[in-house]
């Protein structure tokens, strides 16, 4: 069974920094592009982040580029996502994704962020 | 990069249609035939309905089918069940690896 399982969320002051980590099981990690979505509080959708199978290739959404970096470790089947200078309009719940065919088909429980002072 | 529109609700009595727009642009919705349709129940994480326009993964019932015309992709849920009571977003390629979402229609079994 497919399984994405996120961690590392909590709250932060403005201006802070976190590191979000997601567990991936049930499949061929190193085999598939992976990217991070978040929902603010009563929100819709928003894509974050892609990143490409060997991490050669990484692209953002321009709100958070310079600030945030996605990562990935295939050894650990973990993907990752450090995020600097954190704002509140950042405070979002974060998922894991697996992006296939310019879809997210499978995705994590998320874990929430709140950037608040 | 602007989110696609999508009306904010619809809603359909058991066993009827509902179709969901989701209208973008020729840069998104109209120039790439990655346009998918995601279901999201209150305090659960999105689930993937359709993907490239028209194709269901497996597990999801065919009474839930995609198309697109022009720049507007639609979602049309056939025989609404009650747990098709939900919030759907449309996504969609947007050219310079870029993607966006819509900003969601919630669904409403009558």
């Amino acid at each position: 069974e497919v399984q994405l399982v996120e961690s590392g969320g909590g709250s932060v002051q403005p201006g802070g920094s976190l590191r979000l980590s997601c567990a991936a099981s049930g499949f061929s990690f190193s085999a598939h592009w992976m990217s991070w979505v978040r929902q603010a509080p009563g929100k819709g959708l928003e894509w974050v982040a892609n990143i490409k199978q060997d991490g050669s290739e990484k692209y953002y959404v321009d709100s958070v580029k310079g600030r945030f970096t996605i990562s990935r470790d295939n050894a650990k089947n973990s993907l990752y996502l450090q995020m600097n200078s954190l704002r509140a309009e950042d405070t979002a719940v974060y998922y894991c994704t697996r992006h296939l065919y310019g879809s997210h088909d499978c995705w994590g429980k998320g874990t929430l962020l709140t950037v608040s002072s | 990069q602007s989110a696609l529109t999508q009306p904010p609700s619809a809603s359909g009595s058991p066993e009827q249609s509902v179709t969901i727009s989701c209208t973008g642009t020729s840069t998104d919705v109209g120039g790439y035939n990655y346009v998918s349709w995601y279901q999201q129940h209150p305090g659960k994480a999105p689930k993937l309905m359709i993907y490239e326009v028209t194709k269901r993964p497996s597990g999801v019932p065919d009474r839930f089918s995609g198309s697109k015309s022009g720049n507007t992709a639609s979602l049309t849920v056939s025989g609404l069940q009650a747990e098709d009571e939900a919030d759907y977003y449309c996504y969609s390629y947007a050219g310079n690896n870029n993607f966006v979402f819509g900003a969601g229609t919630r669904v409403t079994v009558l």
